[in-house]
């Protein structure tokens, strides 16, 4: 199993572009969420797929922020219009419905000049 | 509100010794799951170890091992032997089937290793 894939795994980017993250999840598994790490806020969760239906995105910063899954195997996270407090880590995960574990993607290190 | 609190922003271990780490969270549910994940300087986040909160025995992977106490709410993971390799954030988490999942993390405790 690839595991859970995400692209770009860096992105720099200017303040006011738009900036998408990619994620694949697992095969077979019906959840996917969304996460962003910094040092000072540690690991938040932004926003929370179950079957391709988004089930809780009060993490969502602001409206810049915007998350779809498409299809079973495929979710962005878009940024628009992109800020420099934006820049961090940005995780994918996706867990099956069996044992609630989440298997986290290598992540995306935005940078926002 | 679920929340997962870890006390111990950072801590060291000699190689080969025992360190315990230290977690405790906050539930009004009586069936939830706990972890313990890792994040070496590579950033990727690992599963260490998984515990369902029906089960009395604590779970065992390796030389890791977790002191699962429910009605403290407590759990802590000790790394017996520690290696090099361990050095890394580890964080404790909860999860819960309400409507969905809810998962949540601690705030993560800096494990170095001391050759």
């Amino acid at each position: 199993d690839a595991g859970v894939i995400q692209s770009p795994r860096h992105e720099v980017t200017e303040m006011g572009q738009e900036v998408t993250l990619r994620c694949k999840p697992i095969s077979g598994h019906n959840s996917l969420f969304w996460y962003r790490q910094t040092m000072m806020r540690g690991l938040e969760l932004l926003i929370y797929f179950n079957n391709n239906v988004p089930i809780d995105d009060s993490g969502m910063p602001e409206d810049r922020f915007s998350a779809k899954m498409p299809n079973a195997s495929f979710s962005t996270l878009k940024i628009q219009p992109s800020e420099p407090r934006d820049s961090a880590v940005y995780f994918c995960a996706s867990s099956p419905a069996t044992n609630f574990v989440q298997y986290f993607g290598p992540g995306t290190r935005l940078t926002v000049t | 509100a679920q929340t997962v609190t870890q006390s111990q922003p950072e801590m060291s271990v000699q190689e080969a010794e025992t360190v315990t780490l230290s977690c405790t969270y906050d539930t009004s549910e009586s069936d939830y799951y706990l972890f313990w994940y890792k994040q070496p300087p590579s950033r990727q986040m690992i599963l260490v170890i998984r515990q369902e909160a029906y089960k009395q025995q604590n779970a065992t992977e390796n030389r890791f091992s977790v002191n699962f106490q429910k009605a403290a709410k407590s759990f802590s993971l000790k790394i017996s032997d520690s290696q090099l390799g361990d050095a890394a954030m580890y964080f404790c988490a909860y999860n819960v089937m309400d409507y969905g999942q809810n998962f949540v993390f601690g705030p993560g405790t800096r494990l170095s290793v001391l050759p």
